[in-house]
Formats: C-alpha cells, sequence, structure tokens
C-alpha cells in the first residue's frame, strides 16, 4: 500500500520569504503522479501543482514549485515569496493508475507578518 | 461552472440514524472518491468507483455503501450511523485514471453522529 510521509506538522515563515514543505511517498508502481493541495481554514482543497513521475523537469505553477527526486521518492513543495494568504493546511498526495488518491497527514503553514 | 457538488453540508444524526450524502459532477469524469477528514489525519478514502458500474474499497470503508447511480452521481450511504463517523465528508471526481488526473473536490459534509 502506498504511504506519504509529511514529516512537518507545523511550519513558520516570515512573510516575503521562501517556504519548503516536505513530503516523501512510497509506491512501487513506476507509473504515478504527485499533487499538492492547500486546505485553508474555510475547509476547501485547492489545488496547487502536479508532477507526472515521468516528467523531466520539476514542475511550476506561479509561486509553487516541486521539488522532485524521483530516486529518493521525495516531493517537496517550494512556496516563493509568501504571503499571508498561504496560512492553511497543505497535504501531499499520490495517485497510481488503476488506483486510488492517498493523502499524507499534512503541514500547517503560518505565514507571520 | 458547478464542478462537483454534494449535500447536505452540515448534517446531525443520533446513533443507528441512516442518512446519504450526495455527490454529482458536471465535467464528465469517470472516477469519482468519498474522502472522510479528521483533525491531524488527513483524507483517508471510504470508497472509489473508477467508472461508472464499478465501486472499490478504500483504506476505511467498514459502515458505509456507496452506489454509482450514473457517471454523474456517487453517493455515499451510512446504514447505522456511530459517533466514530463524526467528521468531515468530501467527495472528488478526477479527470484522467493512469497517473496524473487531478481531484477536483466538493465542498464538504460536515456530519456529527450523537
Amino acid at each position: 500500500a502506498q504511504k506519504i510521509t509529511q514529516t512537518q506538522p507545523g511550519m513558520f515563515v516570515q512573510e516575503k520569504e521562501a517556504v519548503t514543505l516536505d513530503c516523501t511517498y512510497d509506491t512501487s508502481d513506476p507509473s504515478y503522479g504527485l499533487f499538492w493541495y492547500k486546505q485553508p481554514s474555510s475547509g476547501e482543497m485547492i489545488f496547487l501543482i502536479y508532477q507526472g513521475s515521468y516528467d523531466q523537469q520539476n514542475a511550476t505553477e506561479g509561486r509553487y514549485s516541486l521539488n522532485f527526486q524521483k530516486a529518493r521518492k521525495s516531493a517537496n513543495l517550494v512556496i516563493s515569496a509568501s504571503q499571508l494568504g498561504d496560512s492553511a493546511m497543505y497535504f501531499c498526495a499520490v495517485h497510481n493508475y488503476g488506483q486510488n488518491f492517498v493523502f499524507g497527514p499534512g503541514t500547517r503553514l503560518s505565514v507571520l507578518p | 461552472n458547478a464542478g462537483v457538488t454534494q449535500t447536505p453540508k452540515f448534517q446531525v444524526l443520533k446513533t443507528g440514524q441512516s442518512m446519504t450524502l450526495q455527490c454529482a459532477q458536471d465535467m464528465n469524469h469517470n472516477s469519482m472518491y468519498w474522502y472522510r477528514q479528521d483533525p491531524g489525519m488527513g483524507l483517508r478514502l471510504i470508497y472509489y468507483s473508477a467508472s461508472e458500474g464499478t465501486t472499490d474499497k478504500g483504506e476505511v470503508p467498514n459502515g458505509y455503501n456507496v452506489s454509482r447511480l450514473n457517471k454523474r452521481e456517487f453517493s455515499l450511504r451510512l446504514e447505522s450511523a456511530a459517533p466514530s463517523q463524526t467528521s468531515v465528508y468530501f467527495c472528488a471526481s478526477s479527470d484522467r485514471d493512469r497517473g496524473g488526473g487531478k481531484l477536483f473536490f466538493g465542498s464538504g459534509t460536515q456530519l456529527s453522529v450523537l
């Protein structure tokens, strides 16, 4: 079974600085997708970024980038120029072909003014 | 664009009561999912449906049943609610079944079982 580990239950970052949220995963399937979702206090799940296991380049979406290290099974999310609105829970997830989406336990990010 | 619509948003049940959570998507997605979210535990998959007419158990299926009524609709039923089923429930759908396919989520249902 897939397992996702997010070792940082809580993180603090100063506004306008960059922050890295860690994610490691365990899957034996060579084909999979890695995702990051944001959940603000309002509760909705917001898609941030996707990386395919065969993608050669790290994914970027605006201020979000994914530091993908396939051999280490690591997919860290980097948020540049943090904003107060970035304060939220962040979930890493893996989707294997023909199987289901598995989510990590999440990291709570707090951006300080 | 409606996306994924789930109802109700809030529900309070007494132990032993039954109820059905409804979910519909208008994006022509093949795959649909039901998750529950408990404090500090992220999202755990209850059931999923890879296509119309198929359903599969996820990580925590006990106490739940599902029905993929058609391509649009995927309902979750609690036959005899228990306090341990107090949680926030999310329905989601996916636009691809291989590798990628990001999940689109409904707004969630907050369920309390007394």
